[in-house]
């Protein structure tokens, strides 16, 4: 089992609509969670990070379940500058490395 | 734009070449993370510096090194190059080992090894 793991998509949702992405990790001790963007042939920046009372930027909503170790990102009220794919990542325990999902990939269409 | 640069922006090397990137980190950071990402993949964690020093290290073969200056850009060196090594290679830079709230990645080198 991967230690992030990630639905690739593609999620190909109309403008407006709320998406929600979820990505599990495998280590229950992982104590660091984050969100990041990454256009195409760019690099990764980082959109959130997810603390365990959960967060919220704008439309923007991360969210951490520790029982069932998986984190989650909401998108309310899609726009089409938000096609991009979407990538979690875990520190791994105890360590200074940090574990990426394969991504999930974000179309949003007029 | 953060202050991270990467060089050269792509690359294209043949089997059993050797190749070095470069890293220049964003000022006021002593530590630099280096990945590989994979065509639709995620970035996967080769090593990091933290002041010159190796501090951790993927599940990378040793043909992939490091090095990391006093000024602490650093570079990034692949031996005997394979086909399955053509990826994009990224750097990030922060200011202390685990603060990924502070970290920034480059642009990316983009390694093709025919």
């Amino acid at each position: 089992r991967k230690e992030v793991e990630q639905d690739p998509g593609p999620f190909n949702v109309p403008e407006g609509a709320t998406v929600a992405f979820n990505c599990t990790y495998s280590n229950s001790a992982s104590q660091s969670f984050f969100w990041y963007r990454q256009d195409c042939r760019k690099e990764p920046k980082l959109l959130m990070s997810v603390y365990s009372s959960g967060n919220e930027d704008g439309r923007f909503t991360a969210q951490l379940n520790r029982a069932s170790q998986y984190i989650s990102l909401l998108i309310r009220d899609s726009k089409l500058s938000d096609s991009a794919t979407y990538l979690c990542a875990v520190e791994s325990y105890n360590t200074d490395k940090l574990i990426f999902g394969t991504g999930t990939r974000l179309q949003v269409f007029p | 734009e953060t202050g991270v640069t990467q060089s050269p922006t792509h690359l294209i090397k043949t089997r059993g070449q050797q190749v070095t990137l470069r890293c220049s980190s964003q000022s006021g950071h002593n530590t630099v993370s280096w990945y590989q990402q994979a065509l639709g993949q995620g970035p996967q964690f080769i090593f990091q510096y933290y002041r010159e020093e190796e501090n951790g290290r993927g599940n990378f073969p040793p043909r992939f090194s490091g090095l990391q200056f006093p000024n602490y850009s650093s570079e990034l060196n692949v031996n005997a190059l394979e086909l399955d090594d053509s990826a994009l290679y990224l750097c990030a830079s922060s200011a202390a080992p685990g603060n990924y709230n502070e970290q920034f990645f480059g642009p990316g080198t983009r390694l093709t090894v025919l």
